[in-house]
């Protein structure tokens, strides 16, 4: 079976810092990886996947992650945060087949000006 | 181009009572999947359809069905509703034309309901 967990369940930070939000995965299979946004009364938007290939996947809103294997983990990132990354921020991993994803518990970002 | 629909965007119902759910992906995707967000079990798998399959379920009781048309529109049925189902429920999309899994799943609004 596989597990996502989101290490911090919220994580403020001012305005233009650098953020980084963890992810940690168990699966016994090879699996694609996923960073959701949803920002209030509203669904999810993808900002990045990674399926195979460069380990370093850059995604919209200049959010990029790295899938490190021997870690388990997809870290997300971004150099400088604005007022309006503020949202909740989901990880998800999916297995080789089907379109079911197991999602992290959600990670709320909170940009300070 | 248009994104996922789903409808209605917010629905009382009262306990006991039951509920259908519609979603209508974009167009060309087969493969629609369900999602229970709440508070306390964050966001959970229902079940996926594909070409009007069922191909995946979740951890659900059996209160909780769907079905795919051949206009690859969805719906999900809840019955005998319960206070504690009371949740946002997500729909999917994706082309996922192989089943494998690793094309972007389109989420639509989602649909608030409200059981008293």
């Amino acid at each position: 079976a596989q597990s996502v967990t989101q290490l911090d369940s919220q994580v403020p930070v001012f305005e233009e810092a650098p953020v980084e939000l963890r992810c940690n995965y168990s699966s016994s299979v090879s699996v694609y990886l996923f960073w959701y946004v949803q920002y209030p009364n509203q669904g999810l938007q993808l900002l990045l996947k990674y399926l195979s290939g460069s380990t370093l996947v850059k995604g919209i809103n200049g959010f990029e992650a790295e899938f490190n294997k021997s870690q388990t983990s997809f870290h997300l990132r971004k150099p400088s945060v604005h007022i309006s990354d503020t949202a909740e921020y989901f990880c998800a991993v999916s297995d080789s087949y089907g379109n079911k994803l197991v999602f992290g518990a959600g990670t709320i970002l909170r940009v300070k000006s | 181009k248009a994104g996922v629909t789903q409808t209605p965007r917010y629905l009382i119902k009262t306990r006991g009572q039951q509920v259908t759910l519609s979603c209508s992906p974009i167009s060309g995707h087969r493969s629609v999947s369900w999602y229970q967000q709440t508070p306390g079990q964050g966001l959970q798998f229902l079940f996926e359809y594909f070409s009007e399959t069922q191909r995946n379920k979740g951890n659900f009781p059996g209160r909780f069905s769907g079905r795919q048309f051949s206009n690859s529109r969805s719906e999900m049925n809840v019955s005998t509703l319960e206070l504690g189902d009371s949740a946002l429920y997500l729909c999917a999309s994706s082309v996922d034309p192989a089943g494998q899994g690793n094309t972007e799943a389109f989420f639509g609004q989602g649909t608030r309901l409200t059981v008293v």
